[in-house]
């Protein structure tokens, strides 16, 4: 079965660049949608993008100007870099797959059906 | 951006009992609608997709229920291994987004 694994420092100072790789096992990247997600206590789950098998990347227009996500289905990977981080972007961080069902003919995305187990990334001088 | 409003926030109750989580959306979003369970520590768990679909392996007490911007998870018969938060998310339009949660605690 599909497992995800997110890895990266787990402290980043202010103004740097957080980094974030996620090795995906036992099966193919293919034709799927392949996202990043982050949790706080406070603004609770937040979707931040995805990048399809393709290399075409969606994100959260709330992020997007400092987010950019990429993917090598060679090595089953994808990854998150996030830029000018602040105390704000402490998280929990997550990689996720969008799962897919039919309905009434077609196919569709939408829910997350295969999570990493996540990783824990403060901001901090 | 769509809004999902969960509610109860927190919700006591028994092993056995019956509860009811909802979840209303700011705008209409058909039946693309998902429901997570999360325990301390572990990533979201899948429950529910397509307002009413279970997911593989999930036991048959949850169900999904609604369409359109009212939504409500069941949990037909509390077990102990269900004391957890759960979570609605909508995929009709991007950015995908989340309800706050609801707590179900003893």
């Amino acid at each position: 079965q599909l497992r995800l694994q997110e890895s990266g420092p787990g402290l980043v100072k202010p103004s740097e660049t957080l980094s974030l790789t996620c090795d995906v096992f036992y099966d193919s990247m293919n034709t799927y949608y392949w996202n990043w997600l982050r949790q706080t206590p406070g603004k609770g789950l937040e979707w931040i993008g995805y990048v399809y098998s393709n290399g075409s990347p969606n994100y959260n227009p709330s992020l997007k100007s400092r987010v950019t996500m990429s993917v090598d289905t060679f090595k089953n990977q994808f990854y998150l870099e996030l830029r000018s981080v602040t105390a704000a972007d402490t998280a929990i961080y997550y990689c996720a797959r969008l799962g897919d069902y039919l309905d009434n003919g077609g196919t569709y995305f939408g829910h997350f059906d295969f999570w990493g187990r996540g990783i824990l990334v403060s901001v901090s001088s | 951006d769509i809004q999902l409003t969960q509610s109860p926030p927190f919700l006591s109750a028994s092993v056995g009992d019956r509860v009811n989580i909802a979840c209303r959306a700011s705008q209409d979003i058909t039946n693309f609608l998902a429901w997570y369970q999360q325990k301390p520590g572990k990533a979201p768990k899948l429950l529910i997709y397509a307002a009413s679909t279970l997911q593989s392996g999930v036991p048959s007490r949850f169900s999904g229920s609604g369409s359109g911007t009212e939504f409500t998870l069941t949990i037909r018969s509390l077990q102990s291994e269900d004391f957890a938060a759960y979570f609605c998310q909508q995929y009709k339009t991007y950015p995908l987004t989340f309800g706050g949660g609801t707590t179900v605690e003893i």
